[in-house]
């Protein structure tokens, strides 16, 4: 069974700009979960959807956004770029939102220029 | 409300000796804990979790932690560490949610 997708592995941006993040959930699994991952603030919790809804979201600003697709797939976006995005985004996928197991991916790192 | 400590930010060992890694959590409700492990330029990988049942949770690669609640504690131990276990190890909390409360990471260094 394969895992969890997320494309692009790598990517440039400069600020200002904005970006799409994509996450192919393990077949099967209904709940994606975000996360952000810097050195300094560590893992943080971004946003959570389960059959196409948020059903929570993290303190993050207004300029994070996702959302989820019929197939489960889900996409993050992030507009107006700040250097403090530079980050490792990942994706983590689960049957449902309380079974009490996460599947990561291998993330994509994002660099603000 | 939920968070992590994780004791030690960098920890050595030989190769062949114990490894001790430490959490501590707060947690308002019964909570759910997991040891996840990260290599260089991956993902996070489950190595082991505690939901209900047994407080002695053996997971992948013979590691295993143990649930104290009156020490609010879930170390990771290994009896005998290998080169390959160098990587940074992260533990979690939740409350029955995906939204998982994450500590800061322990890097573990193996020296031959």
């Amino acid at each position: 069974k394969a895992g969890v997708t997320q494309t692009p592995r790598y990517l440039i941006k400069t600020r200002g700009q904005q970006v799409t993040l994509s996450c192919s959930p393990i077949s099967g699994h209904r709940s994606v979960s975000w996360y952000q991952q810097t050195p300094g603030q560590g893992l943080q919790f971004l946003f959570e959807y389960f059959s196409e809804t948020q059903r929570n979201k993290g303190n993050f600003p207004g300029r994070f956004s996702g959302r989820q697709f019929s197939n489960s797939r889900s996409e993050m976006n992030v507009s107006t770029l700040e250097l403090g995005d530079s980050a490792l985004y990942l994706c983590a996928s689960s049957l449902g939102p309380t079974t009490g197991e996460l599947f990561f991916g291998e993330g994509s790192r994002l660099t603000v220029l | 409300a939920q968070s992590v400590t994780q004791l030690g930010s960098h920890v050595s060992v030989s190769e062949g000796a114990l490894v001790l890694l430490r959490c501590n959590y707060s947690s308002s409700v019964p909570p759910y804990l997991f040891w996840y492990v990260q290599y260089p330029n991956q993902g996070l990988q489950l190595l082991l979790k505690y939901t209900t049942g047994a407080t002695l949770v053996k997971g992948i690669n013979g590691f295993e932690a143990e649930f104290k609640k009156s020490e609010t504690s879930f170390h990771l131990t290994k009896p005998s560490a290998h080169m390959s276990d160098a990587a940074e190890y992260f533990c979690a909390v939740s409350a029955y949610t995906n939204q998982f409360y994450f500590g800061t990471g322990t890097s573990l260094t193996v020296i031959p």
